[in-house]
């Protein structure tokens, strides 16, 4: 168990849709990481906060937002989902002081 | 183009063989790390290699960083089915802010019985 938790594991919801993921990073940790993965992508970095700002974007659309609230926990807002955004949405937390990053379980995310 | 460049894409092997996979960039890079991802699963960090040229031995595993921080592979001694995985190669390049953690594709290992 590597203590950041992601809820909810499955979502299935249709195109045109909105959705919300949620991450609770590692106690004490003040860094959030949100990363995408598909068989086709890979993993590929969306973005990140640190104690509630947001520090480093990568290939995030324009359609998706994120935020890391006062109790460190953060979520990845998607809107106007397409087929395409299908994939496996990872939080990833760390300390801060070192370069470890602990990964969620994910959010299996199927659009219809 | 992916930053991060893994080498081979899959690999499948025998119980008791040995294996490498690489990792290699354009970019110098203040550190590398290596993950390994089972289905269903995040990935999990197996080794931290921040000094070029710095090996780092986890049991069976060794870990080499390059010297001049844009590579790095991984060798797998006497493989055994528990090394099945997806294994990912992930860093933040010198110049980019301190937070943007980049993966490779992956390199996909199955070692059969």
């Amino acid at each position: 168990d590597s203590g950041v938790t992601q809820t909810p594991k499955h979502l299935i919801t249709a195109t045109g849709q909105r959705v919300t993921l949620r991450c609770s990073p590692r106690s004490g940790d003040l860094s959030v990481y949100w990363y995408q993965q598909s068989l086709d992508q890979g993993l590929q970095f969306l973005i990140q906060y640190y104690n509630g700002e947001e520090r480093a974007k990568g290939n995030i659309l324009e359609r998706f937002s994120a935020q890391q609230f006062p109790d460190l926990h953060s979520e990845l807002n998607l809107s106007s989902l397409e087929l395409g955004d299908s994939a496996l949405y990872f939080c990833a937390s760390r300390t801060g002081t070192d370069e470890k990053l602990f990964f969620g379980s994910g959010t299996q995310l199927s659009v219809l | 183009t992916q930053l991060l460049e893994q080498s081979p894409q899959f690999l499948s092997i025998q119980e008791g063989e040995n294996l490498t996979v690489y990792c290699n960039s354009s970019s110098v890079f203040s550190s590398l790390q290596w993950y390994r991802q089972e289905p269903g699963e995040g990935p999990v960090l197996l080794v931290t290699v921040v000094t070029g040229g710095e090996v780092k031995k986890l049991k069976r595993l060794t870990f080499q960083f390059g010297d001049a921080r844009k590579d790095s592979s991984l060798h797998i001694t006497a493989a055994q089915p528990g090394d099945t995985g997806l294994y990912l190669c992930a860093g933040a390049r010198a110049t980019d802010s301190w937070g943007k953690f980049q993966f490779g594709a992956g390199t996909q290992v199955v070692v059969t019985p």
